[in-house]
């Protein structure tokens, strides 16, 4: 049964600390989104690869997020220096293309103090 | 730019009552439109996906929805509830060349 897997899935850090979220797509998926889930915003993208590479990251704030896919089994999600405001589920998703249904992982619960 | 609306961001039913959850879109051209669940600290998962077709879309779990585009609208229902139901549902639309919009999300309660 093939899942979208993510790592950590609680993470607890303090404020200006580095934070790196794991996403590993299901395998033959050539497209993979960062979603940010608030109970005041509901559900953002942050971005969205494909075939690796980063074709909008528009809804990401560019100076503390940084997003990439070292390769096609791994994405990971950066936040540095981490804030607050940052408090969120992360949720990674994949898919075969952008307008096909995703395929969502568990999610990473974090929790800036 | 497109976008999705849920009428009303709880909604309460009585197990064995219709669900009736409601969806509607903005957009230009008849979007692909879709139905996710998330049950507590859980991910979303699919339910159903309109693409083109028949307009009466079956999904699992017993929930359908139905393409109207007069109404431009893709109310998820099921005739009856069960408790497992009680989850959050979001209601997406997908434009070709633009990215997936969720909707705000609707929470259903199901009352014993």
């Amino acid at each position: 049964d093939a899942r979208v897997t993510q790592t950590p899935r609680h993470k607890v850090t303090e404020m200006g600390q580095e934070v790196t979220m794991r996403c590993q797509p299901i395998l033959g998926h050539n497209t993979v989104f960062w979603y940010r889930q608030t109970m005041m915003q509901g559900l953002e993208l942050l971005a969205y690869f494909r075939n690796r590479a980063p074709l909008d990251d528009s809804g990401m704030p560019k100076d503390r997020f940084s997003a990439e896919m070292p390769d096609a089994t791994l994405a990971t999600l950066k936040i540095q220096p981490s804030e607050p405001r940052d408090s969120a589920v992360y949720f990674c998703a994949s898919g075969l293309s952008r307008g096909r249904e995703q395929y969502f992982g568990p999610g990473t619960r974090l929790t800036v103090t | 730019a497109q976008s999705v609306t849920q009428l009303g961001s709880h909604v309460s039913v009585s197990e064995g009552a219709l669900v009736l959850l409601r969806c509607n879109y903005s957009s230009s051209v008849p979007p692909y439109l879709f139905w996710y669940v998330q049950y507590p600290n859980q991910g979303l998962q699919l339910l159903l996906k309109y693409t083109t077709g028949a307009t009466l879309v079956k999904g699992i779990n017993g929930f359908e929805a139905e393409f109207k585009k007069s109404e431009t609208s893709f109310h998820l229902t099921k005739p009856s509830a069960h408790m497992s139901d009680a989850a959050e549902y979001f209601c997406a639309v997908y434009n070709y060349g633009q990215n997936f919009v969720f909707g705000p999300g609707t929470r259903l309660s199901v009352l014993p």
